[in-house]
């Protein structure tokens, strides 16, 4: 089956522009969550999502924000982009959200801020 | 705030060697889960390990949840350069929700 999808792949931004990057779990996967990988700071957790519902939320400014649809695909929305916001952006779903569930991450999105 | 140490961050190796990565936290985490990740790509999930004292096996890997559940360890024998790559433990929180914690990472080269 397909595995978690992200658009798009790369992409570069001004800073003070504002991006959306998208995500589409695996058929069936109820619950998304978004990392931020950078070589300082490692994969950090930004949020996730289940049924369409932030159930939690990492230590990043309101700047950062997502959303879930009712189809489960997500999109998170960086605004006023500045140069550190430059990372990987990773997707990952699961069938839910209880401990243990199995957790696939895409291929991410490389955002660079210039 | 939960934090997990690797170690050693770099780890540069001859084919055939034997070799283990440590996922050390003070904090307790309901599961504890090792990716691997190659450039330009998302994690990859090896195992996931649950319950305290728990040993896994995957083919040359071997995986260990420590009896306290804060702790992991991810033993290679006879590494292969397919091996090579950016080893991340991962601890989920104990509130559920898939929120993972990621280590610091170990980057491994294995080399002819």
């Amino acid at each position: 089956k397909a595995g978690v999808t992200q658009t798009p792949r790369y992409l570069i931004k001004t800073r003070g522009q504002q991006v959306t990057l998208s995500c589409s779990p695996i058929s069936g996967h109820r619950s998304v969550s978004w990392y931020q990988q950078t070589p300082g700071q490692g994969l950090q957790f930004l949020f996730e999502y289940f049924s369409e519902t932030q159930r939690n939320k990492g230590n990043f400014p309101g700047r950062f924000s997502g959303r879930q649809f009712s189809n489960s695909r997500s999109e998170m929305n960086v605004s006023t982009l500045e140069l550190g916001d430059s990372a990987l952006y990773l997707c990952a779903s699961s069938l839910g959200s209880a401990s243990g569930n199995t957790i696939y991450f895409g291929e991410g999105s490389w955002l660079t801020v210039v | 705030t939960q934090l997990l140490e690797q170690s050693p961050q770099f780890l540069s190796i001859q084919e055939g060697e034997n070799l283990t990565v440590y996922c050390n936290s003070s904090s307790v985490f309901s599961s504890l889960q090792w990716y691997r990740q190659e450039p330009g790509e998302g994690p990859v999930l090896l195992v996931t390990v649950v319950t305290g004292g728990e040993v896994k096996k995957l083919k040359r890997l071997t995986f260990q949840f420590g009896d306290a559940r804060k702790d992991s360890s991810l033993h290679i024998t006879a590494a292969q350069p397919g091996d090579t790559g950016l080893y991340l433990c991962a601890g989920e929180d104990t509130g559920g929700g898939n929120k993972l914690t990621f280590g610091t990472g170990t980057q491994l080269k294995v080399e002819l």
